[in-house]
């Protein structure tokens, strides 16, 4: 099992541009989420999906937008990139009445 | 006041000493609580899950919960440099059984020298 995986792994955008950060997972889970991370901080939930065609929104959603058309699929897109949401973004995911989320590596994303 | 609390260090120990991590939470109705360790540039790592009130011991890691003060702490025994790490503590939120959210606290960093 590779877990979950996340591409890519950095990233640099422009003010303005958008881009879609992937997200899959292999062990069936139902639930995906994501997260960013800002230096020294916490995780901020931005989005999560309770299974496939569901999802709904976190602490700080403002500027991103997902998708679940799949079980193993959770792509987060990013429209307008702006400096604001330079961070590094995590999915995760877990199973249905278990709590505990495994992590993907990560994405570092910087926009300027 | 923030939902889940911890002291962000960072909390220096010496190599072979006990090193311990706090954590407190706001919502009484948490019912289940995890300890991530995060090591710089990388993901988090869950080490340990608690859900009664008590210790739950696993190698050289103890996690100890106590929901009417509500405050969750993780010990670590016999402290190696390798344990330099971020820890972040994790709390799921009321009411959310059937969609597995958490809330992290900000973490602790630890470092553990030689």
């Amino acid at each position: 099992n590779a877990g979950v995986t996340q591409t890519p792994k950095f990233r640099i955008l422009k003010i303005g541009q958008s881009m879609t950060l992937q997200c899959t997972q292999d062990m069936n889970h139902n639930y995906m989420y994501w997260y960013r991370q800002d230096p020294g901080m916490g995780l901020k939930l931005i989005y999560y999906s309770v299974g496939a065609g569901i999802t709904d929104k976190g602490e700080v959603p403002n500027g991103y937008n997902v998708s679940r058309s799949t079980t193993e699929d959770f792509p987060l897109r990013l429209e307008l990139a702006a400096p604001s949401q330079t961070s590094v973004y995590f999915c995760a995911s877990s199973r249905q009445g278990e709590n505990i989320q495994y992590f993907g590596a990560g994405t570092r994303l910087s926009v300027l | 006041q923030k939902e889940v609390e911890q002291n962000s260090g960072p909390l220096s120990v010496p190599e072979g000493a006990i090193a311990s991590l706090n954590c407190t939470y706001s919502d009484r109705v948490s019912q289940s609580f995890f300890w991530y360790r995060q090591y710089s540039g990388k993901s988090p790592e869950l080490i340990m899950s608690i859900y009664s009130n008590g210790d739950k011991e696993d190698g050289r890691f103890t996690a100890q919960l106590n929901k009417a003060s509500q405050y969750v702490s993780l010990l670590i025994r016999d402290s190696q440099p390798s344990d330099s790490a971020t820890y972040l503590c994790a709390v799921n939120r009321a009411g959310s059984s059937n969609t597995g959210k958490l809330i992290f606290g900000q973490g602790t960093t630890l470092q553990v020298k030689p």
